[in-house]
């Protein structure tokens, strides 16, 4: 069965460190993985995904994630946070059969001055 | 141009209303989607629509029912409202309904309030 696990739902850091957002998936099937982000009272943004070929996976403002198979992760990482970047970060797997996601509960990243 | 927009942004309704969310794409998507997403943030998917097909129906109060007219539009009627329905909606659409969902554009969420 498809699932994603994203550890730690709340994660602070001081602006210009690095972000890590951890996601860990189960799948039965090759899993094609996505990262959006959400900032407050919108849609989601789609930020980066896998889907086959290269493992590194660079994205929109800076982010990137890299598919470990063997470890069954894709976390985000981001070199330097900066304000902007504050917002609910989701992982999220396709389905089985490919037609829908299945999302994370979601990590809310906080960013300090 | 909004590449996916919902109608009303916010809805505010009484128990036991029947009301509608409106949702339209102009990416030339194939597919279309209903989400819900709690009070704890937790996005899960309601239904999808390929080429006008219903292709998901998840485990949803029959009071839920989506209608796709054509390929760019997929609306959601939900009848006798709840407090438990209370919750922001999310339309979302990709290209691709069988096979690999490679990536779906969110429309910005409606949030629907039942008092």
């Amino acid at each position: 069965a498809q699932s994603v696990t994203q550890l730690g739902s709340h994660v602070s850091v001081s602006e210009g460190a690095l972000v890590l957002l951890r996601c860990n998936y189960s799948s039965s099937v090759p899993p094609y993985l996505f990262w959006y982000v959400q900032y407050p009272n919108q849609g989601l943004q789609l930020l980066l995904k896998y889907t086959t070929g290269a493992t590194l996976v660079k994205g929109i403002n800076g982010f990137e994630a890299e598919f470990k198979k063997s470890e069954t992760s894709f976390h985000l990482t981001k070199p330097s946070a900066h304000m902007s970047d504050a917002a609910e970060y989701f992982c999220a797997v396709n389905n089985q059969a490919g037609t829908a996601l299945i999302f994370g509960k979601g990590t809310t990243l906080s960013v300090s001055s | 141009d909004t590449a996916v927009s919902q109608t009303p942004k916010y809805l505010v309704t009484q128990m036991g209303n029947d009301k509608s969310i409106k949702c339209e794409q102009n990416l030339g998507h194939d597919t279309m989607y209903w989400y819900k997403q709690d009070s704890k943030k937790f996005l899960k998917i309601m239904f999808s629509y390929n080429n006008k097909e219903l292709i998901i129906n998840e485990t949803v109060p029959n009071r839920f029912s989506p209608k796709s007219p054509d390929k760019a539009h997929l609306n959601l009627h939900i009848n006798s409202l709840e407090l438990g329905d209370s919750a922001v909606y999310f339309c979302a659409s990709s290209q691709g309904g069988s096979g690999r969902a490679i990536g779906q554009y969110f429309g910005p969420g409606t949030r629907l309030t039942v008092t």
